[in-house]
């Protein structure tokens, strides 16, 4: 069955550093998602993309955070600066398009820790 | 804005009960509400949807859900639970543009054998 793949698992990074976190969606997926989930707290969202572009992006999703599908299978999320408090878990989504079913396909997720 | 409440952090039952997680939704538009189960240490895995069109739906791993409009509720329930059933359960709501997902804070089900 196709699944979502996201890499690394596990990413420690000092703060201030750049990170990129990886997803592969389901091959045929037309939207995708990325959210977090800060340990102990709920899950997140942080943006959508769909046709290369954002369609929907939180609050949280400010001007140190970018998306980008670079070639087609892959999507990234990109920190520039990191913080202490963004450490937390990513999920990656993606799901098929505007008709049934809705729901989204979630990754296992990258669990990153800023020190 | 959709937003949905899951009422009660803690669930905790024993082996064999009934299990009820309660989840109340807010939207301006008809909404489409899921329940989604993390194991420790893993992602968010689907255990079932409501699309409109049937108002009781069934999920994997014997869990049900029935959406009560006039209630805007949309509970998880188990007739039986089962050691298994231990994890974070989360309720969500996107509408039907579906650029997002909103969800609840999650429960944690504990099951006592």
């Amino acid at each position: 069955e196709p699944e979502v793949t996201q890499t690394p698992s596990h990413q420690v990074t000092q703060m201030g550093q750049e990170v990129i976190l990886r997803c592969v969606p389901i091959s045929n997926h037309l939207y995708f998602y990325w959210y977090r989930q800060i340990l102990g707290q709920k899950v997140e969202f942080l943006v959508s993309f769909y046709n290369n572009e954002i369609s929907e992006k939180s609050e949280i999703f400010d001007d140190q955070f970018s998306v980008e599908r670079p070639d087609g299978s892959n999507f990234t999320l990109k920190i520039r600066s990191t913080k202490l408090e963004d450490s937390a878990m990513y999920f990656c989504a993606s799901r098929f398009g505007q008709n049934l079913p809705y729901e989204q396909y979630f990754g296992p997720g990258t669990r990153l820790t800023v020190t | 804005a959709q937003s949905v409440t899951q009422l009660g952090s803690h669930v905790s039952v024993s082996e064999g009960a009934l299990v009820l997680l309660r989840c109340n939704y807010s939207s301006s538009v008809p909404p489409y509400l899921f329940w989604y189960v993390q194991y420790p240490n893993q992602g968010l895995q689907l255990l079932l949807k409501y699309t409109s069109a049937a108002t009781l739906v069934k999920g994997i791993n014997g869990f049900e859900a029935e959406f009560k409009k006039s209630e805007t509720s949309f509970h998880l329930t188990k007739p039986s639970a089962h050691m298994s059933d231990a994890a974070e359960y989360f309720c969500a709501v996107s509408d039907q543009g579906n650029n997002d997902m909103r969800f609840g804070a999650g429960t944690r089900l504990t099951v006592k054998p």
